[in-house]
């Protein structure tokens, strides 16, 4: 089990917009902690896509936009295209295991 | 460009031990924080261990904790990772990870490398 929770899976049509939840606790987002998006496409390295909750990194297209709440955060995809179906992680971190977490990681399907 | 270059995983039994290596390029290593970050196999991503820029400050997951070391030596541009121990379920493809912040405590890990394969069997 994770710390952080994510949905197994999303899927949208090209075009549509599609939204990623991670669910923490008070030791981790709800502790105030940052939390940081990763896209990993099949069979290569994860890709930073979002840090500090809602910043992109040069070169990651405005369709991607994240947010949070409270002890949650989420990720929205807007504009789906194919190349984006992969799988998506948050990140942040936990007081109470005094390191880094991730979500369980979720797969994005392009339909 | 930023380049970093895992080695040093392969196949070991169970209790024995295994040193990775990663070499990075591109950044000035000695200012940033670093990471392992480990994958099993069709799973998903497990935070193993990080180190602060000066090497003065680590911190392990706790299913690593005690047999694990994380280093690094600035002067080579070298992170490591030493596993102790091993047991079936660390095989895994472990990635070194860059940080963003000089103690990589609640930041992400903006570059990564291509990842080593431990494999731990009998």
């Amino acid at each position: 089990q994770s710390v952080l929770t994510q949905p197994p899976s999303v899927s949208g049509a090209p075009g549509q917009r599609v939204t990623i939840s991670c669910t923490g606790s008070s030791s981790n987002i709800g502790a105030g902690y940052d939390v940081h998006w990763y896209q990993q496409l099949p069979g290569t390295a994860p890709k930073l896509l979002i840090y500090g909750n809602s910043n992109r990194p040069s070169g990651v297209p405005d369709r991607f936009s994240g947010s949070k709440s409270g002890t949650s955060a989420s990720l929205a995809i807007t504009g789906l295209q194919a190349e984006d179906e992969a799988d998506y992680y948050c990140q942040s971190y936990d007081n109470s295991l005094s390191g880094s977490v991730f979500g369980g990681g979720t797969k994005l399907t392009v339909l | 460009q930023v380049q970093l270059v895992g080695s040093g995983g392969g196949v070991v039994q169970p209790g024995r031990s295994l040193r990775l290596s990663c070499v990075v390029s591109g950044f000035t290593f000695s200012n940033y924080a670093m990471h392992w970050v480990r994958q099993a196999p069709g799973k998903g991503l497990e935070w193993v261990a990080v180190i602060s820029y000066d090497g003065s400050n680590k911190y392990y997951a706790d299913s690593v904790k005690g047999r694990f070391t994380i280093s690094r030596d600035n002067s080579k541009n070298t992170l490591y990772l030493q596993m102790n121990s091993l047991r079936a379920e660390d095989t895994a493809l472990y990635y070194c990870a860059k940080d963003t912040t000089i103690f990589g405590v609640a930041s992400g890990f903006d570059y990564w490398g291509q990842g080593t394969l431990v494999t731990v069997s009998s």
